[in-house]
């Protein structure tokens, strides 16, 4: 069973940073992209990062470029994001998310439950 | 980016009742579309992934076609447990972009 559990979130003042985390279990992590996507409170859902399988690819949307970072360690089958220089507009539920073809960049299947960040 | 518009935005329909709901894409993105189901206070679930591809466990009422820029999810015979709100979404091109959602309601 494919298991996706955040962790980090928290109340942070504007221009602070936080750290997220991703503990995957039940796939073959290292195979496949992971994704993060966020959903702002009673908003609609926004792509936030893809990295590639290995790591050596990663792929943002313009509002977080240059502030967010997203990595990985396959051999922990962790999925990191790296939030600096938050605004109050990234207050939001974000979640970690297994994209759902090997190969394939986005598009996902399974979803973790997700953490709530608040920039306040 | 792509920008992905669904109708209805908002639905209130009848248990049983057949349901369509639209998404068109503003660039031609093949067949890289997501349909996604959210309740109050869950995460997404995949229902159909790639247009028309159904998703493991997700009951046959639940179908998707389309390709280019228009794609549909269709349900078949509404149930009282499928009141949501629907996302499509795009893998294409980046950034990857999602519907603003339909909210279906049972009546």
């Amino acid at each position: 069973e494919v298991q996706l559990l955040e962790s980090g979130g928290g109340l942070v003042q504007p221009g602070g940073s936080l750290r997220l985390s991703c503990a995957a279990s039940g796939f073959s992590f290292s195979k496949f992209c992971m994704n993060w996507v966020r959903q702002a409170p009673g908003k609609g859902l926004e792509w936030v990062s893809s990295i590639s399988e290995s790591g050596s690819d990663t792929y943002y949307a313009e509002s977080v470029k240059g502030r967010f970072i997203v990595s990985r360690e396959n051999s922990e089958n962790t999925l990191s994001l790296q939030m600096n220089s938050l605004r109050a507009e990234d207050t939001a539920i974000y979640y970690c998310a297994k994209v759902a073809v090997e190969v394939a960049r986005g598009g996902v299947d399974y979803w973790g439950q997700g953490t709530l960040v608040t920039v306040s | 980016e792509v920008v992905l518009t669904q109708s209805p935005e908002f639905q209130s329909v009848t248990p049983q009742e057949k349901v369509t709901i639209t998404c068109r894409a503003s660039q031609y993105i093949v067949g890289s579309l997501h349909w996604y189901q959210q309740k109050p206070d869950q995460p997404p679930k995949l229902l159909i992934k790639y247009a028309s591809q159904s998703f493991s466990g997700v009951p046959s009422r639940f179908s998707g076609s389309g390709s280019g820029t228009h794609f549909t999810l269709t349900i078949n015979g509404l149930e009282a447990e499928d009141a949501a709100t629907y996302y499509c979404h795009q893998s294409s091109i980046l950034p990857y972009t999602f519907g603003q959602g339909t909210k279906l309601e049972i009546k």
